[in-house]
């Protein structure tokens, strides 16, 4: 079985530019989650899907940030424009059932550079 | 303010040796409290959880406690080897925030032969 995978796996960009992370959950988990490390700070939940629905959004930082995840397969993380703050790592993870008694599998995460 | 605790310094261990990390923290209530391993470039990987009403979990080499009283966790590595080597990271599961995870900054264990 194909774990969660991520693209790309790296990316480097310029202040006001646009970039759009790609996850894949594992097929058949309905609940999908993107989180992201900033440099030297711990892992932050940005948002929870459950199939095509925004479960909770509360992570977020700013509406500079879109998340979609049309069809309730893949999702989409799109940043426009990037500022400096947004360079971190970013996580996707996924798990078959919701709640916090279910392990999350996670993906190997996008590096956002933005320069 | 709500936070998580891990040990910031590196823990260094003889291989063979008891590996012990310990998670604390304040101003939330886990109904679950989840413990991930994470090795560099890679995403993190789920290990063991316990639920609040479990005092301790055990798998393997691997154990668990679970102390809401004093707010706190800990995670046992017994018989540790060098590939045990990794960042390890406790995550809660607040009662008010049932699917997400709350992250520690996590533990970097280097186990030496």
């Amino acid at each position: 079985e194909a774990g969660v995978t991520q693209f790309p796996s790296h990316s480097v960009i310029e202040k006001g530019q646009t970039v759009t992370l790609r996850c894949d959950p594992i097929s058949g988990h309905d609940n999908l989650y993107w989180y992201r490390r900033v440099m030297g700070k711990e892992i932050k939940f940005l948002l929870h899907f459950v199939k095509e629905s925004k479960q909770d959004e509360s992570g977020m930082p700013n509406n500079r940030f879109l998340a979609e995840r049309t069809g309730g397969t893949y999702s989409t993380l799109k940043v426009q424009p990037a500022e400096l703050e947004d360079s971190g790592v970013y996580f996707c993870a996924s798990s078959q059932l919701p709640g916090g008694s279910y392990e999350q599998y996670f993906g190997p995460g996008t590096r956002l550079t933005v320069t | 303010s709500q936070k998580i605790e891990q040990n910031s310094e590196a823990l260094n261990i003889q291989e063979g040796k008891t590996a012990t990390l310990t998670c604390n923290y304040t101003n939330y209530s886990p109904a679950y409290l989840q413990w991930y391993r994470q090795d560099p470039g890679r995403g993190p990987v789920f290990l063991l959880l316990i639920r609040e009403n479990e005092k301790e979990k055990r798998k393997e080499r691997l154990k668990v406690t679970f102390d809401t009283t004093l707010k706190q966790s800990l995670f046992h590595i017994t018989a540790s080897q060098p590939a045990d080597s990794a960042t390890y990271l406790c995550a809660l599961v607040s009662s008010g925030g049932y699917n997400k995870l709350i992250f520690g900054a996590g533990t970097r264990l280097a186990v030496h032969p």
